[in-house]
């Protein structure tokens, strides 16, 4: 399978426990981003990369998140210091770069948290 | 970055052609429009993009009017499969592109 994966796929937590979750995405696709989902809701754009270097991230990502893409390969989001209310669907999706425009991007299964 | 407007839902029968349409009035010169399907416990999936006229792939065709305003996905004789979210995106889709997603049309197929 040569798509995103995204490890885990579940994840129950308590309140104020970290998590962190891995992307892998698609091989040689320089960008890569993540998203938060809720019940209902579209997805919501956190953050992105292109290789290595987080280029622009959301004012949804508090202190509290941080994500890396150290060799801009696999990217990880980790969330501090967990609150109820970040229980969610978190997804990963990347792109290869082109010319012009960006188009598709390949989403990965997500990984739904739920903090207790 | 502009905002979208889509059904909330929409209901339709198997073997029927469905029309979504989307608004999108403050559409930017350099802003495209794509579409993407989510089904449930899944990520959404790009169905088609475009930029003005009308884009067809193997799955939709896409129809733009001249002024951009709105957008209107086709999909043709759907199937129970085709029961899921359908979310129209504006932007423009460079580097850096801050991707939208609104809260999508819920399209129910029945048979």
């Amino acid at each position: 399978d040569t798509g995103v994966s995204q490890d885990p796929r579940h994840k129950i937590t308590k309140r104020g426990q970290n998590v962190t979750f891995r992307c892998d995405p698609i091989s040689e696709h320089n960008r890569l981003y993540w998203y938060r989902q809720t019940l209902g809701q579209g997805p919501e754009f956190l953050t992105y990369f292109q290789n290595e270097a987080q280029l622009e991230k959301s004012r949804l990502l508090s202190d509290r998140f941080s994500a890396e893409r150290p060799k801009g390969s696999f990217s990880t989001l980790e969330i501090q210091r967990t609150e109820q209310g970040d229980s969610a669907m978190y997804l990963c999706a990347s792109s290869p770069t082109s010319r012009s425009p960006d188009r598709e991007q390949f989403f990965g299964p997500g990984t739904r948290l739920t903090v207790l | 970055l502009a905002k979208t407007t889509q059904p909330i839902s929409m209901d339709s029968y198997e073997g029927q052609e469905v029309n979504i349409t989307c608004s999108h009035n403050n559409i930017a010169t350099n802003d495209y429009i794509t579409w993407y399907q989510q089904f449930p416990s899944q990520g959404p999936r790009f169905i088609i993009q475009g930029y003005k006229t009308k884009v067809t792939n193997e799955v939709a065709s896409l129809f733009i009017p001249a002024d951009r305003k709105s957008s209107t996905l086709s999909l043709p004789r759907v199937s129970l499969s085709d029961t899921a979210v359908y979310y129209c995106l504006v932007g423009e889709p460079t580097g850096g592109f801050k991707t939208i997603f609104g809260a999508g049309t819920r399209l129910f197929v029945k048979a």
